[in-house]
């Protein structure tokens, strides 16, 4: 069975500042890889995904990931935190690139200070 | 364009009242269909899935149903509701040129 963790529950930065957030994920094959963004009270936004070729992935608003199959990671990085960067991230597996079932981790809840 | 259609946004019931969500997407045809749940501080679960028509899944036991009567609807019920279904439930779906999921907008359903 696949699964997912998020180790940090709540992450705090400055604007401006960098981001790391992390996942490491258990799946016996290769793993798609998606990172999902979540607004209080909205859907799920994605925000970059893996699936195969280069380990590095570029994302909307600046975000990238980088897939370390050594390490079963697939952390979500930023250079420079934006306010609006506030939000609940979400680190998921899947089994298939469109049509299997998703398995998220618990979230990283990002506060941004000014 | 994929576009998932929820409502209502917000629901507050109470317990032992009937549930209908009600999930329609636009797009391809014969999407795959999800209903997700994510209860307070905690991930999303998936609860059912759909492959086609008439086709439902369940993942874990529980107080609700799903059903797919057309294409591109997909329900979500329950005949008596509990607490414990309080939550933030996702319509989502696959398919398509647009690799990966596509979810709705969210119904919070408070039940008192």
């Amino acid at each position: 069975a696949q699964s997912v963790t998020q180790p940090d529950i709540h992450i705090t930065v400055s604007e401006g500042a960098s981001l790391e957030l992390r996942c490491n994920y258990s799946y016996g094959a290769t793993p798609y890889l998606f990172w999902y963004v979540q607004s209080p009270g909205q859907g799920l936004q994605l925000l970059l995904k893996y699936f195969s070729g280069d380990t590095l992935v570029q994302g909307i608003k600046g975000f990238e990931a980088e897939f370390k199959r050594s390490q079963s990671s697939f952390n979500l990085r930023k250079p420079s935190v934006h306010w609006s960067d506030a939000a609940e991230y979400f680190c998921a597996v899947g089994a298939d690139a469109s049509y299997g079932k998703l398995t998220f981790g618990q979230g990283t809840i990002l506060t941004v200070h000014p | 364009s994929q576009t998932i259609h929820q409502w209502p946004a917000t629901l507050v019931q109470p317990v032992g009242s009937p549930l209908s969500l009600e999930c329609t997407v636009e797009g391809t045809s014969n999407p795959n269909l999800y209903w997700y749940r994510q209860a307070a501080g905690r991930g999303l679960q998936l609860l059912f899935y759909s492959v086609g028509i008439g086709q439902i899944s369940s993942e874990v036991p529980q107080n609700l149903s799903a059903s797919r009567p057309q294409d591109r609807q997909f329900i979500l019920s329950s005949k008596k509701l509990l607490l414990s279904d309080s939550g933030f439930y996702l319509c989502a779906r696959t398919g398509g040129s647009n690799y990966g999921y596509t979810f709705g907008s969210g119904t919070r359903l408070t039940v008192v």
